[in-house]
């Protein structure tokens, strides 16, 4: 199994411009899940779908922010326009509920840089 | 609100020894899960160790094992035979059973391991 496939895996931008980052959960799982790290708030959750539904956005921290799911095997996270405060590592990680659905398995992670 | 607290910023142990990190937490939920994610150097949150609050058995995997207080909600994770692979910044996290499948997270422990 291939695992949870982010890219880029590292992304420097200018302030204003558009950011898009991409996630391909693992095969079969039906939530996914995408987490901010920064150092000053740590792990955060930002959104997460369940059988490519959103379902809780609410730590989306503001409207500059969407994510979508089309299908089950590809999520994007857009920020636009982008700002430096957005500089952080993004997480998108999977799970399989009938399995349990107690496990999330990460991806390595899109470290952004915004200037 | 749950809430996840690791109260060492920083632990070291010398190569071989055992060591134990702390986590406690705040909820009031009888029903979760709780984790301990490892975080190395190459920023991929590997899953360490997962106990469920009704199991009363604590969870162990090879050289990790948990010490599982549910009424002092408290969850260390102790490192036996340390290795220094095992320097890494370790994050413990909960999450509920039913409803949310958001995982909330601890502040980390930074581990270092002395040769």
């Amino acid at each position: 199994d291939a695992g949870v496939i982010q890219s880029p895996r590292h992304e420097v931008t200018e302030m204003g411009q558009e950011v898009t980052l991409r996630c391909k959960p693992i095969s079969g799982h039906d939530y996914l899940f995408w987490y901010r790290q920064t150092m000053m708030r740590g792990l955060e959750l930002l959104i997460y779908f369940n059988n490519n539904v959103p379902i809780d956005d609410s730590g989306m921290p503001e409207d500059r922010f969407s994510a979508k799911m089309p299908n089950a095997s590809f999520s994007t996270l857009k920020i636009q326009p982008s700002e430096p405060r957005d500089s952080a590592v993004y997480f998108c990680a999977s799970s399989f509920m009938l399995a349990g659905g107690d496990t999330q398995y990460f991806g390595p992670g899109t470290r952004l840089t915004v200037l | 609100a749950q809430t996840v607290t690791q109260s060492q910023p920083e632990m070291s142990v010398q190569e071989a020894e055992t060591v134990t990190l702390s986590c406690t937490y705040d909820t009031s939920e009888s029903d979760y899960y709780l984790f301990w994610y490892k975080q190395p150097p190459s920023r991929q949150m590997i899953l360490v160790i997962r106990q469920e609050a009704y199991k009363q058995q604590n969870a162990t995997e090879n050289r990790f094992s948990v010490n599982f207080q549910k009424a002092a909600k408290s969850f260390s994770l102790k490192i036996s035979d340390s290795q220094l692979g095992d320097a890494a910044m370790y994050f413990c996290a909960y999450r509920v059973i039913q409803g949310a499948q958001k995982l909330v997270f601890g502040q980390g422990t930074r581990l270092t391991i002395n040769p």
